[in-house]
C-alpha cells in the first residue's frame, strides 16, 4: 500500500447521475492530484492542489469538479458526464508541489465506467 | 509541441536476460526524471528518480540512465524475472511548461517468459 487511498475502487454511472471520487492520505503531504488513465494513452493531469489551494486546472471540462477540504482529503464531483469519460482515475500525492523531485505516491484508481 | 516516448508498446524477453526500455523526449529541459512501474488495474508505483547531472542511478537489479544531449534515459532490469511483468512508465517535470507536475510517457509493457 502506498498510503494514498482511494473509493470507490469501481463505478459504474448513467450520464445523468451525479457521483464523486474520493481520495484520501496521511503521509502528511501538501499536494494532492487527479490524472486520467484512458486505455492507450498517458495519464493526463487533471488537477493540482497545494495546501488545499488549487494551482492548476489542466483545461478540463467543468463536467469534473474537484474538491479539496484540507491536506488530506480530495474529491472528484463527477455530474452529466459521457461515455468517453470512462477510465482509470488517479489520485496522487507529494510532499510538495515541487513534485518532479520527490516521488509522488497513487492510489490503486477508480475504474469509471459511463454507460 | 513536447512528447515523450516510450519503445514500443511491449517488450518481451526471456527470464534471466536484461531488459532495456527508453524513454525519449522533445522540447523538454527536465531537471529530472522517474521511472515508475504500474500493473494492471492500479496506480502507477515509484522506482527511480534521476537529475540532469547524475548520468546513472543504480537500485538493486534496476539501472537508470539519464543523458539530456540526447535527450534519452534508458532503464534497465538486470537477471529479469517473471514478476518484472509489468507496464514501466517514465514520467519528467515540465517546469518549462509553468506546470510543477509530472508529465508521463504511455509507457512500454514489459513480460519476461520463464
Amino acid at each position: 500500500e502506498t498510503g494514498v487511498t482511494q473509493t470507490p475502487r469501481h463505478l459504474v454511472m448513467g450520464m445523468t447521475n451525479k457521483k464523486s471520487l474520493k481520495c484520501e492520505q496521511h503521509l502528511g503531504h501538501n499536494a494532492m492530484y487527479w490524472y486520467k488513465q484512458s486505455a492507450k494513452k498517458p495519464l493526463e493531469l487533471m488537477f493540482v492542489y497545494n495546501f488545499k489551494e488549487q494551482t492548476e486546472n489542466n483545461s478540463v471540462p467543468s463536467r469534473f469538479s474537484p474538491e479539496c477540504p484540507n491536506s488530506s482529503h480530495l474529491f472528484l464531483h463527477l455530474h452529466t458526464l459521457q461515455p468517453e469519460d470512462s477510465a482509470l482515475y488517479l489520485c496522487a500525492s507529494s510532499p510538495r508541489t515541487a513534485i518532479s523531485d520527490t516521488e509522488a505516491f497513487f492510489g490503486q484508481g477508480t475504474r469509471l465506467t459511463v454507460v | 509541441s513536447q512528447k515523450i516516448e516510450q519503445n514500443s508498446e511491449a517488450l518481451n524477453i526471456q527470464e534471466g536476460k536484461t531488459a532495456t526500455l527508453t524513454c525519449n523526449y522533445t522540447n523538454y529541459s527536465p531537471a529530472y526524471l522517474q521511472w515508475y512501474r504500474q500493473d494492471p488495474g492500479r496506480g502507477p508505483v515509484f522506482l527511480l528518480l534521476i537529475r540532469e547531472n547524475e548520468k546513472e542511478k543504480r537500485k538493486e537489479r534496476l539501472k537508470v540512465t539519464f543523458d539530456t544531449t540526447l535527450k534519452q534515459s534508458l532503464f534497465h532490469i538486470t537477471a529479469s524475472q517473471p514478476a518484472d511483468s509489468a507496464t514501466y512508465l517514465c514520467a519528467l517535470d515540465a517546469v518549462d511548461t509553468g506546470r510543477r507536475a509530472l508529465t508521463f510517457g504511455s509507457g512500454t509493457r514489459l513480460q519476461v517468459q520463464p
